[in-house]
């Protein structure tokens, strides 16, 4: 496609549910990143992928955070037991490079997650 | 870990004003870029500095990155309408063996026409 899609573009679950939410790079694109952004600030690294190995998951915030991408290109990110400090938006990131200084990140509307 | 730090916050300008925006990071970057975000928008790219002490313009906007590439600004001349949103910096470590990106938290721009 044309851009980053990420679906859904909104999310309400109930405390303790799991969640999963997709991203689909810009085609060819080698690095993929999830980015958390809370309200009023800026986005907070999670998760770095170079095709479908992971090789930095240093900012998932707990073990109920859990992110693959099996094929090299689409993503998935799950929460499980959701809790309410999970409320944030979730961005998805991706660039053409795999070590990408000379390469900018190109997001996606994000998915707006609200635990109730 | 690294921390990026923006300031200020907020700026309220009126149309035709100048505003300047400074990014300050507690390690030496290897390079940063700049992004904005319009209200219920995504973080869109807008530009990368590499070099110490490197100015690059566009158009209205002025970028600049410190000698000892610890920090950044960015300056709009003349602001208009059009330019209101939040803008990061977002700086990537030395040493880092792929682009991670660390961001400030912002300055949330207002322009009254």
């Amino acid at each position: 496609g044309a851009g980053v899609s990420q679906s859904p573009r909104y999310k309400v679950a109930k405390r303790g549910q799991d969640v999963a939410l997709r991203c689909d790079p810009i085609s060819g694109h080698v690095s993929l990143f999830w980015y958390q952004q809370a309200l009023g600030q800026g986005p907070e690294f999670l998760t770095y992928f170079q095709n479908e190995a992971q090789l930095d998951k240093s900012g998932l915030p707990s073990d109920r955070f859990f992110a693959e991408r099996p094929e090299g290109s689409v993503s998935t990110l799950k929460i499980q037991r959701t809790q309410q400090e999970d409320s944030a938006v979730y961005l998805c990131a991706s660039s053409l490079a795999g070590a990408s200084y000379n390469s900018p990140l190109h997001f996606g509307n994000g998915t707006r997650l609200t635990v109730t | 870990g690294q921390q990026v730090m923006q300031i200020p916050q907020y700026q309220h300008v009126q149309e035709g004003e100048d505003f300047t925006t400074y990014c300050n990071s507690s390690t030496t970057l290897s390079n940063i870029q700049w992004y904005k975000q319009r209200p219920g928008g995504h973080p869109v790219f807008l530009i990368q500095l590499v070099k110490s002490g490197e100015v690059k313009k566009q158009k209205r906007l002025t970028f600049q990155f410190g000698e000892a590439k610890k920090n950044s600004s960015l300056h709009i001349t003349a602001t208009q309408t059009t330019d209101v949103g939040t803008y990061f910096c977002a700086g990537i470590a030395g040493g880092t063996s792929y682009g991670k990106l660390t961001f400030g938290q912002g300055t949330i721009l207002t322009v009254h026409p």
